[in-house]
């Protein structure tokens, strides 16, 4: 079993639509990242959550520490959203990555 | 500010050789990542920097790989000898606070093929 999850590992969707992406870790953490790789490889940090939830814009991410699990939540979603999600837990420096999560959000 | 620069963005060489990947992260920063992405692995953590010293270095695959960051503005990565298993997309990142800072501010990437 790995020790970071996400599901689901595709995801395709209409514009408009409310997204969720989850991401669950078996190990202890000091903080969990969503990250966000574009299709041409790019890779912007998205969030840190250590505790409750943050919002960017169209963006919440939540974070349950007792039950080991964080969602990314997407609303009103747009084509430009179509991109890998990568989940990341860590303790201090070391962070362990999911497999990602491919989004693609149809016009 | 021009964000973190990774040189050269593409390389490609042969079984054997020397490659050197380069990173010159965000004015400020310090702290800095190299990370390693491959489709059977995903991405991986190398080494870590805070203040030009390497603070985490486990990620390191074994003595063909070596970094260095001799300044707070320039950094490498180096392959001695380069195997085809080494192909993958290296990225660098840097942060500021910490540490770790809570932000990582990643480099477009060098796209590593070793034939």
């Amino acid at each position: 079993k790995n020790e970071v999850e996400q599901s689901p590992q595709n995801l395709t969707a209409q514009e408009g639509e409310f997204i969720t992406i989850n991401c669950s870790y078996s190990v202890g953490i000091s903080a969990l990242h969503w990250l966000q790789q574009h299709p041409g490889g790019g890779i912007v940090s998205l969030f840190m959550l250590s505790s409750g939830k943050k919002k960017h814009g169209r963006l919440i991410a939540t974070i349950n520490i007792q039950e080991k699990h964080s969602s990314l939540h997407i609303t009103a979603s747009h084509p430009r959203d179509s991109a890998v999600y990568i989940c990341a837990v860590g303790g201090g420096s070391r962070l362990t990555f999911g497999e990602g999560t491919q989004l693609t959000v149809n016009p | 500010d021009a964000g973190v620069i990774q040189s050269p963005r593409h390389e490609v060489t042969e079984m054997g050789q020397e490659v050197t990947l380069r990173c010159k992260p965000i004015s400020g920063h310090n702290s800095l990542f190299w990370y390693r992405q491959t489709m059977m692995r995903g991405l991986e953590l190398l080494i870590y920097f805070n203040n030009n010293v390497p603070i985490d270095d486990s990620g390191m695959p074994e003595d063909r790989f070596s970094a260095k960051m001799p300044n707070a503005s320039f950094s490498t990565l180096k392959i001695q000898p380069s195997e085809p298993r080494d192909s993958a997309v290296y990225f660098c990142a840097s942060g500021s606070g910490g540490p770790p800072p809570d932000t990582q501010y990643f480099g477009p990437g060098t796209r590593l093929t070793v034939l």
